[in-house]
């Protein structure tokens, strides 16, 4: 079973625009990450953020994380074409096992 | 340097038949992952290696799955009497290790094997 959920499941967006997706959770973590995946194949690492962090910034991408809502999400701004990938939330139980969510498939339109 | 490979890139077996993928992790990463995707889904944990031992094994689906690391580097999971149903990408990660409960060792992912059962 996968505990992050993410939505929209899909967004399309033209070059220069933001993109934003959401990540909702279950249980309580330790630490949330977001992984870039292109062409269905290798997961990159892009981002980790603590659970008694609020906000993160690297580079063009912003994340929050509300632990009282259990949920996170993941900001680029003046989004590129090469940023047309599927983008995954992922909680560690206690820095063990890594359940990802289902994925936000971002298109960006050149 | 080399990153974490997996071969074959691209498995073809028939139902029933018995396959292994292969993972070779970084140079002196002691933690390595094994998922597996399906098509549209997120990475599906199925298990972990500290070292040689497996350290949590509690998402491998039944006991078809088994999965070794006899010299805590390269792994080998094993499917046997494979069905459709265990068509996926066979991701493997690798991480320098687990130093604690609260800490966080970033994972490298390998580029997955296709496996096909048809």
């Amino acid at each position: 079973s996968q505990q992050g959920e993410e939505d929209p499941q899909a967004l399309s967006i033209q070059e220069g625009e933001n993109a934003t997706m959401n990540c909702s959770y279950k249980t309580s973590i330790n630490n949330l990450q977001w992984y870039r995946q292109n062409s269905g194949r290798g997961l990159v690492h892009l981002i980790l953020i603590r659970s008694n962090e609020r906000e993160k910034h690297s580079g063009r991408l912003r994340v929050t994380l509300d632990t009282s809502k259990k949920s996170s999400s993941l900001l680029i701004t003046a989004s590129r074409a090469a940023d047309t990938a599927s983008y995954f939330c992922a909680t560690d139980e206690g820095g063990f096992k890594t359940i990802f969510g289902a994925g936000t498939r971002l298109f960006v339109k050149a | 340097g080399a990153g974490v490979s997996q071969t074959p890139s691209n498995k073809v077996t028939e139902k029933g038949k018995y396959v292994e993928l292969r993972c070779d992790p970084i140079s002196g990463h002691t933690a390595l992952y094994w998922y597996r995707q399906s098509l549209g889904q997120g990475p599906e944990f199925l298990i972990y290696f500290q070292g040689t031992g497996a350290a949590d094994d509690s998402g491998l689906p039944n006991d078809r799955f088994f999965a070794v690391r006899p010299e805590g580097s390269v792994s080998t999971l094993k499917i046997q009497r494979t069905e459709r149903g265990d068509s996926a990408v066979y991701l493997c990660a690798s991480s320098l290790s687990l130093a604690g409960a609260n800490s966080y060792n970033e994972q490298f992912f390998g580029p997955g094997t296709r496996l096909t059962v048809l």
